[in-house]
């Protein structure tokens, strides 16, 4: 059971180059959400998506391009990487469940650290 | 004013010892509540989901106040391995499913 992944685990980058983190769950969860975490500001949503080809803006949208042509996929594109997105990335997803939605965990992924010099 | 509030700590305490931790919550229309662990920058991890009857899972118990909009977690003989920073986390069904999370509470567990 794999559950939710992302790649890479790791990544250095220069400024203004474009930086692709994938996240992929087996899980077929409807919902799937991008967050920043830096020290101080815990964590921040980014993007999230309520289906394949449902997305919308998050709190810290910007600099940041999301697709999800497939329920199990849900990458993050950053167009020109700044340092100032230097932060660790995570991935989750979630499925509604049960009356008004009683059951709705988030699971996250092990995160992707991306450093932009 | 923030969605989630939580004490951030640290706290301090020796093993064995009950420790609680506090939150609340500013949307009453909040629908789904959980306590997330997250050590040293790793992925948070569901600790347990917090229902309206209140919910304990071995050494871990914790409460839900509609009315105050307030969620409690107690921790009874403390472990080393406690050790983490504990996530408040309420869920918005009605607001596009969105997850609000607090800025964590520290604890540390001295031997």
């Amino acid at each position: 059971d794999a559950g939710i992944t992302q790649s890479p685990r790791y990544k250095i980058t220069e400024t203004g180059r474009q930086v692709t983190l994938m996240c992929h769950q087996t899980w077929s969860h409807s919902y799937m959400f991008w967050y920043r975490q830096d020290l101080g500001h815990g964590l921040r949503l980014i993007y999230y998506s309520a289906a394949a080809d449902i997305t919308d803006k998050g709190e810290v949208p910007d600099g940041y391009v999301v697709s999800r042509s497939k329920t199990e996929n849900f990458p993050l594109t950053l167009e020109s990487a700044t340092r100032s997105q230097t932060s660790v990335y995570f991935c989750a997803s979630s499925e509604p469940r049960g009356l008004v939605a009683t059951y709705n965990e988030q699971f996250f992924g092990p995160g992707t650290r991306l450093t932009v010099l | 004013r923030k969605e989630v509030e939580q004490d951030p700590g640290p706290f301090n305490v020796p093993e064995g010892a009950t420790v609680a931790f506090n939150c609340t919550y500013s949307n009453s229309a909040s629908q789904s509540f959980f306590w997330y662990r997250q050590d040293c920058r790793k992925e948070p991890k569901l600790l347990m989901s917090v229902y309206s009857s209140g919910n304990e899972d071995g050494r871990f118990t914790a409460q839900l106040n509609r009315a105050s909009q307030y969620i409690s977690l107690l921790i009874r003989d403390s472990k080393l391995s406690d050790s983490a920073t504990y996530l408040c986390v309420v869920n918005v069904i009605y607001n596009f499913n969105k997850f609000y999370f607090g800025s964590g509470t520290k604890l540390n567990v001295k031997p």
